[in-house]
């Protein structure tokens, strides 16, 4: 079955570090780039950050630059969202999402179900 | 930098009904370079459509993406009940690298 399944949200406190993980399954997951878009409660979605097939190219939304880290482990089939000095505006559903191409980002054609993280003091 | 606005922001239909979502670009998009997405709450967003018109796999054929340029449509010929669901447009052209419209959510009247 083809799909991704995101983990690893939880609730933490301001300035804290949080590690989101995302498994593929049903696909060859080394062929893909790879993205995080989040979801804040009851808003619309926001592009987090890519990374490309080969995980040479990592790009962040400014929101994030600086705090955030994607990275892959093609091993293990796994995508990685490392999330450092956490914000309250960084609460939201992290979905991880499939990019059908190698090229520039794209369109998402797989998403995860998400994982909520909620920064809360 | 390219800015997508959605309209309306909420729209009241009957199944049966024709629905029409507009996604609005603040500058003109190079290479049609628009998705739309379909989300139910508690769920994932779905790709409907890429590159302004293309459907995505499965997706039935009364959903139909248009417009280039800075005016996008997605039009849904006949609604159905499973429909009903908030709907956002996205722009993957470049700059900046991926951004969303705020959507539109299609409720039942």
């Amino acid at each position: 079955q083809v799909q991704l399944v995101e983990s690893g949200g939880g609730v933490v406190q301001p300035g804290t570090s949080l590690r989101l993980s995302c498994e593929a399954s049903g696909f060859t997951f080394s062929s893909y780039p790879l993205h995080w878009v989040r979801q804040a409660p009851g808003q619309g979605l926001e592009w987090v950050a890519v990374i490309s097939f080969d995980g040479n190219i990592k790009i962040y939304s400014d929101s994030v630059k600086g705090r955030f880290t994607i990275s892959r482990d093609d091993f293990k089939n796994t995508l990685f969202l490392q999330m450092n000095s956490l914000k309250s505006e960084d609460t939201a559903v992290y979905y991880c999402a499939r990019d059908p191409f190698r090229g520039a980002p794209d369109y998402f054609d797989l998403w995860g179900r998400g994982t909520l993280v909620s920064v809360s003091s | 930098e390219v800015v997508l606005t959605q309209s309306p922001g909420t729209l009241s239909l009957s199944p049966g009904e024709r629905a029409t979502l507009s996604c609005r670009a603040s500058q003109s998009v190079a290479g049609s370079y628009l998705a739309w997405y379909q989300q139910k709450p508690g769920q994932a967003p779905r790709l409907l459509i890429y590159g302004a018109s293309s459907r995505a796999t499965g997706i039935p054929d009364r959903f139909r993406g248009s417009g280039s340029g800075t005016d996008f449509t997605l039009t849904i010929s006949r609604l159905e009940p499973e429909d009903f669901a908030v709907y956002y447009c996205q722009y993957y052209g470049g700059s900046p690298l991926i951004t969303f419209g705020q959507g539109t959510r299609l409720e039942i009247k």
